[in-house]
């Protein structure tokens, strides 16, 4: 079936180090690609998505490139800072109404 | 404020104690769903629904019913709780389905003993 796989973590970091969170997915059909944030004690928020592959999507300086070919979404950023540390979830969207989230990615920036 | 809002934010109960967990948006969003998250294994779908009248079971139905009466309600109502759906428990809206931003509330932090 459908499915994400996203990088164990934690992944840390010190300030300005760049930033890679892997993520894979196997998905029948054409999934959009989503990559939402949970910082400590808070909801989730939509960070970036990408509806259709080759398109990139990009906030806050983050970015993610959809690969049909490698079926991957991995996120970076060049630069990190001690405020994006959080939880990163790849997610992947099918069928237009249900979405499927990896296991999450503890990112922990350190000054 | 746009805002989904989510009632009680914590809650201990007991096992077979009938318990609803309330979801609200006025963002006049037609989708709407409910995930349950655990450690290692993120965020799973329970339900959601497309509209008004409109649900359907996500990944992980079992033990959940869910309404949509009116368009910014969309209730989980736990009939008989049983300790393996303790666990943080969160709503999402968004305008028409997964494709658009995903609003989510709060969380609710349920202890079933």
């Amino acid at each position: 079936g459908d499915s994400v796989t996203q990088m164990e973590g934690p992944v840390t970091l010190s300030e300005e180090a760049f930033l890679t969170i892997n993520c894979t997915y196997t998905a029948t059909g054409y999934p959009s690609l989503f990559w939402y944030v949970q910082y400590p004690g808070e909801g989730l928020q939509l960070l970036l998505k990408a509806t259709k592959a080759d398109d990139k999507g990009s906030n806050k300086g983050f970015e993610a490139t959809y690969r049909k070919e490698t079926t991957s979404f991995h996120l970076e950023k060049g630069s990190v800072q001690v405020s994006d540390s959080a939880v990163y979830f790849c997610a992947l969207g099918v069928d237009t109404d249900k979405l499927i989230f990896g296991t999450g990615t503890r990112l922990q920036v350190f000054p | 404020e746009a805002q989904v809002t989510q009632n009680p934010r914590y809650l201990i109960t007991v096992t077979g104690k009938k318990l609803t967990v309330t979801c609200s948006q006025n963002m006049n969003h037609e989708y709407m769903s409910w995930y349950r998250q655990d450690p290692g294994l993120g965020l799973r779908q329970i339900y959601y629904s497309m509209n008004v009248e409109v649900t359907d079971k996500g990944d992980v139905p079992e033990g959940y019913k869910v309404s949509r009466k009116e368009k910014r309600n969309f209730p989980l109502i736990l009939e008989s709780p049983s300790p393996n759906q303790t666990s943080l428990y969160f709503c999402a809206s968004s305008r028409q389905g997964i494709t658009d931003t995903q609003y989510f509330g709060p969380g609710t932090r349920l202890t079933v003993l």
